[in-house]
């Protein structure tokens, strides 16, 4: 199936620093999704992106659809040690159709704050 | 109301045993879905319904049987599962089956199958 390349695969930061995270495709995505995991539990919804060039921000969290509409990054501004979980990336397919209606994932970055 | 209730939390189920999971949305939303996500791995997508109706089933065994009883209900039937079917079980819902949708998950279903 389809691809998402998300990096890094995990990060340890001190906090307050600032973080960056990005998903890239060989495929055009028509709908970004960033999602934040906590063990045991389902992923929440942080952002969605629909527009290339779109930038949202969502309090210390920021996240853009890229222009060439094959990738989106996240970036978390001024870490807290509540922000360490799970970070997934999920697109859907630019073509239309139902088969391009489920959600691609990417693998997820692993966030480690270190107080 | 953003939430999609998730029972049991957490199960445990010997091989031959027989249970269901369920799940329950109250955002009119007209699309569920079932996900199952192993240890450090993304969801992986295992049944669509919308409007009621099964859209979609990602050639999952037929051990996993999904119901969608109404249009806020969706319960997982197991039967004869294996020890390698452990995992988190998520179930997500949507506005609608299409382009652009969000997808709300709830806290899953931690199976064990001993």
């Amino acid at each position: 199936g389809q691809q998402l390349n998300q990096s890094p695969q995990s990060m340890f930061i001190q906090e307050g620093e600032d973080v960056s995270m990005n998903c890239t495709s060989s495929s055009i995505f028509n709908t970004w999704l960033w999602y934040k995991q906590d063990p045991g539990e389902g992923p929440v919804l942080l952002i969605a992106l629909y527009k290339a060039g779109e930038l949202t921000s969502n309090g210390r969290l920021t996240a853009q659809f890229g222009i060439t509409r094959k990738d989106s990054f996240l970036n978390i501004s001024a870490s807290i040690p509540s922000d360490v979980g799970i970070y997934f990336c999920a697109g859907q397919l630019a073509p239309l159709g139902a088969g391009s209606y489920q959600l691609t994932f990417g693998k997820g970055t692993k966030l480690s704050v270190i107080p | 109301d953003t939430e999609v209730t998730q029972t049991p939390k957490h199960l445990v189920m010997g091989m031959t045993n027989k249970k269901s999971l369920k799940c329950e949305q109250h955002m009119g939303h007209r699309a569920m879905y079932w996900y199952k996500q192993k240890a450090k791995k993304p969801p992986e997508l295992m049944f669509v319904y919308s409007y009621e109706k099964l859209s979609i089933n990602e050639s999952v065994p037929s051990r996993f049987s999904p119901e969608c009883p109404n249009s806020s209900l969706l319960n997982l039937h197991l039967h004869a599962l294996q020890p390698e079917d452990s995992a988190l079980y998520l179930c997500a819902s949507s506005q609608d089956w299409g382009q652009s949708e969000k997808l709300f998950f709830g806290s899953g279903t931690q199976l064990s199958v001993l």
